[in-house]
């Protein structure tokens, strides 16, 4: 079992709808989590980050932790064609090298 | 957010030349920087972590001899793939972690390496 599961999709969607992104994991020693998203050839870009458990909105984007199921989620609301891109979950433990346990990616598309 | 900056974004080589590919905090003080491959359509393998001023450690089956890592400042840290061949044709991506204490890595812009 991979320490980080993670769709891979592909997720189409028409624009304007409501995006959900899942991923979860097996490690209770994670407490970093993060969201990256990352365009056809090109570095990932951190969206949002989030410590321990809880909920994190910036704009259109909301990241939620549930430790106790270990699963995390982005939602995006009223998608646009320009978020079209893989969506890379990552998190990490506290102690040690800390390093960061990516998921797969989901490949979403926005229709127009 | 802190911006890191990886040169050159493409570089094709011939076969048995050598390829080096720079990473730059532009914004922070990186204490530890990571070094990662990725082939199409897969997530990202880490390759190697590089701490200011002390040898890299790699992952397993990585090799070191190849892949040569030098971080000897705050914010620049530099990846030789040594005697280049084929296979080692690929995307390869810096990241930056600041001192914060929090563990956020800030990643550069990738470079594609050919290697004919």
């Amino acid at each position: 079992q991979k320490e980080v599961e993670q769709d891979p999709g592909p997720l189409s969607v028409p624009e304007g709808a409501i995006v959900s992104l899942n991923c979860t994991y097996s490690n209770s020693a994670f407490q970093y989590f993060m969201w990256y998203r990352q365009y056809s050839r090109k570095g990932p870009e951190l969206l949002m980050y989030t410590y321990s458990s809880g909920n994190k909105e910036d704009g259109r984007f909301t990241a939620q932790v549930d430790k106790s199921s270990k699963y995390i989620s982005l939602f995006i609301r009223d998608s646009q064609p320009s978020d079209s891109a893989t969506y890379l979950c990552a998190m990490s433990a506290v102690q040690g090298a800390q390093k960061l346990v990516f998921g797969q990616g989901t490949r979403l598309t926005i229709n127009p | 957010g802190a911006v890191v900056s990886q040169h050159p974004s493409r570089v094709i080589c011939k076969s048995g030349t050598s390829v080096k590919i720079e990473c730059r905090s532009l914004d922070f003080q990186a204490t530890t920087m990571f070094w990662y491959r990725q082939f199409p359509k897969k997530s990202l393998m880490l390759m190697a972590t590089s701490n200011e001023g002390s040898k890299a450690t790699y992952e397993q089956g990585v090799e070191k001899d190849k892949f040569l890592i030098n971080h000897a400042s705050l914010t620049l840290s530099t990846l030789t793939v040594t005697s280049a061949h084929p296979e080692d044709s690929s995307f390869y991506i810096c990241s930056a972690r600041g001192g914060t204490g929090e563990n956020i890595q800030y990643f550069g812009a990738g470079t594609r390496l050919s290697v004919l």
